[in-house]
C-alpha cells in the first residue's frame, strides 16, 4: 500500500473488555512501532519489532498490554481488561529497518493514522 | 530515563511573524528528529539531525542542533497558516527509540 494503515481507526470498548488494535506497515518495512499518545502530549514508546521479532516492549504500561508480528508484516496490539486509563491514540510507525547510513543515523518513522480508543 | 522538553506549549502568531520551538533533553542525543502533526493528523517526518552544532534548512524552517547534542530548535519565518499544527522533536538516545517531546502547538492567525 502507499502509506501504514491501521483499523479500526475508531474503538469505543467498555471497561473490562479486550480490544485488538490492528497496524499494515509499509511493504518491505522491516521495523514497526507502536506509540501511545495522549491528548495534548507527544507520542510515547510502547514496544518495537525487527521482522518478527519483538526486540524492546519496555513501553508496555502494563501486562494487559501485548503486541505481536507474526509473520513480520502485519502488527496487532491487544489490550486485555481495558482501564479508562488506556484511552489514548495508538499509533503504529515502520521504518524500513532502525538504523542507517552505518548505524549513524536512525530512519525516518511513517506514522500511520491511528486509533483512537476510548474506554467507557 | 531520557526526558525530553519541549517549549512553549502552544504559541499564537500573526500570518507573517516568525515562529520558534525549543527541545531540550536530559541526556545527550546521537540524533534528533522532527515532526510534524496537523490537527487530527498523525506525526509527519520533517528532518533529522545528526552532528553536533548542525544546522539545516527548508525553505522558511531552520533547524538546529546544540554544540553538546542536548537541545535543538526550530524556527519558522514568516509563518503561513499552511504552518498550522503541533511541532515535535524526538530524540535518540542509547536506548536505540524515539523519545518525543511533548510538542509545541502552533496557531497562525489569518
Amino acid at each position: 500500500g502507499a502509506g501504514v494503515s491501521q483499523s479500526p481507526r475508531y474503538k469505543v470498548a467498555k471497561r473490562g473488555q479486550d480490544v485488538a488494535l490492528r497496524c499494515d506497515p509499509i511493504s518491505g518495512h522491516v521495523s514497526l512501532f507502536w506509540y501511545q499518545q495522549a491528548l495534548g502530549q507527544g507520542p510515547e514508546f510502547l514496544t518495537y519489532f525487527q521482522n518478527e521479532a519483538q526486540l524492546d516492549k519496555s513501553g508496555l504500561p502494563s501486562d494487559r498490554f501485548f503486541a505481536e508480528r507474526p509473520e513480520g508484516s502485519v502488527s496487532t496490539l491487544k489490550i486485555q481488561r481495558t482501564q479508562q486509563e488506556d484511552s489514548a491514540v495508538y499509533l503504529c510507525a515502520s521504518s524500513l529497518t532502525v538504523l542507517a547510513g552505518g548505524g549513524r543515523t536512525y530512519n525516518e518513522q511513517f506514522f500511520g493514522p491511528g486509533t483512537r480508543l476510548t474506554v467507557l | 530515563g531520557q526526558q525530553v522538553m519541549q517549549i512553549p506549549q502552544y504559541q499564537h502568531v500573526q500570518e507573517g511573524e516568525d515562529f520558534t520551538t525549543y527541545c531540550n533533553s536530559s541526556t545527550t542525543l546521537s540524533n534528533i528528529q522532527w515532526y510534524k502533526q496537523r490537527p487530527g493528523g498523525h506525526p509527519v517526518f520533517l528532518i533529522q539531525l545528526v552532528k553536533s552544532g548542525e544546522v539545516k534548512k527548508q525553505k522558511r524552517l531552520t533547524f538546529q542542533f546544540g554544540e553538546a547534542k542536548k537541545n535543538s530548535s526550530l524556527h519558522i519565518t514568516a509563518t503561513q497558516t499552511t504552518d498550522v499544527g503541533t511541532y515535535f522533536c524526538a530524540g535518540v538516545g542509547s536506548a536505540r527509540q524515539l523519545t518525543f517531546g511533548s510538542g509545541t502547538q502552533l496557531t497562525v492567525l489569518p
